[in-house]
């Protein structure tokens, strides 16, 4: 099993649309999680941290499954802007330390208008 | 505050050329890591460092090297280019490995 595992997507969502993506990994001792978005192969950016239960930043929610080992990203009232890959980021823990972050593959997002 | 510093942008190089992709970050971050991005994948770890003087392998290290002299500077080092290592490289830096990383602006490398 993979490390971190996203939906492989591609979603394609009619403007103003709620939308979600999953996000499973594998270590039950990660502590801290981070949802990047990737416009066109630029520099991954920061979207939202979760070290918690869940964030909520306007109109993009995350929340955090201890149990299922998984973290979620709603997107609500979706906008052309939004149209993005998104990269689920978990540390990898070696050794009872976190070290390393691993990225997942992405999801593609797009947004019609 | 310029924040990860990536040079060249782009770079065309041949096989078995050597080279150093640079990275400099000016925000005091102890952490910093290498990335390589191929089409239609995800960023993959190739080397990182946690400090000054401390570096150790990603996912990915073979065909590459690092240092960490200072805190500022993190080089990725080249040492015979291969087509296989044609990519997007990334340079990112944080804090800590529990915060979020920020990131160059990316260095395009293409081995003919």
């Amino acid at each position: 099993r993979k490390e971190v595992e996203q939906d492989p997507g591609p979603f394609n969502v009619p403007e103003g649309a709620t939308v979600a993506f999953n996000c499973t990994y594998s270590n039950s001792a990660s502590q801290s999680f981070f949802w990047y978005r990737q416009d066109c192969r630029k520099e991954p950016k920061l979207l939202m941290s979760v070290y918690s239960s869940g964030n909520e930043d306007g109109r993009f929610t995350a929340q955090l499954n201890r149990a299922s080992q998984y973290i979620s990203l709603l997107i609500r009232d979706s906008k052309l802007s939004d149209s993005a890959t998104y990269l689920c980021v978990v540390p990898l823990i070696s050794s009872g330390s976190a070290r390393q972050l691993t990225f997942g593959s992405g999801t593609q997002l797009t947004v019609l208008p | 505050n310029a924040g990860v510093t990536q040079t060249p942008k782009f770079q065309v190089l041949k096989t078995g050329q050597s080279m150093t992709l640079q990275c400099a970050q000016d925000m005091n971050h102890e952490y910093m890591s290498w990335y390589r991005q191929d089409p239609g994948m995800g960023l993959r770890l190739i080397h990182y460092s946690v400090g000054a003087g401390i570096t150790d392998q990603g996912e990915v290290p073979n065909g590459y090297n690092v240092s960490r002299s200072t805190t500022e500077d993190f080089p990725l080092r080249l040492l015979s280019a291969a087509p296989s290592q044609t990519s997007v490289y990334f340079c990112a830096s944080s804090y800590s490995i529990s915060q979020p990383q920020h990131f160059g602006d990316g260095t395009r490398l293409s081995i003919l």
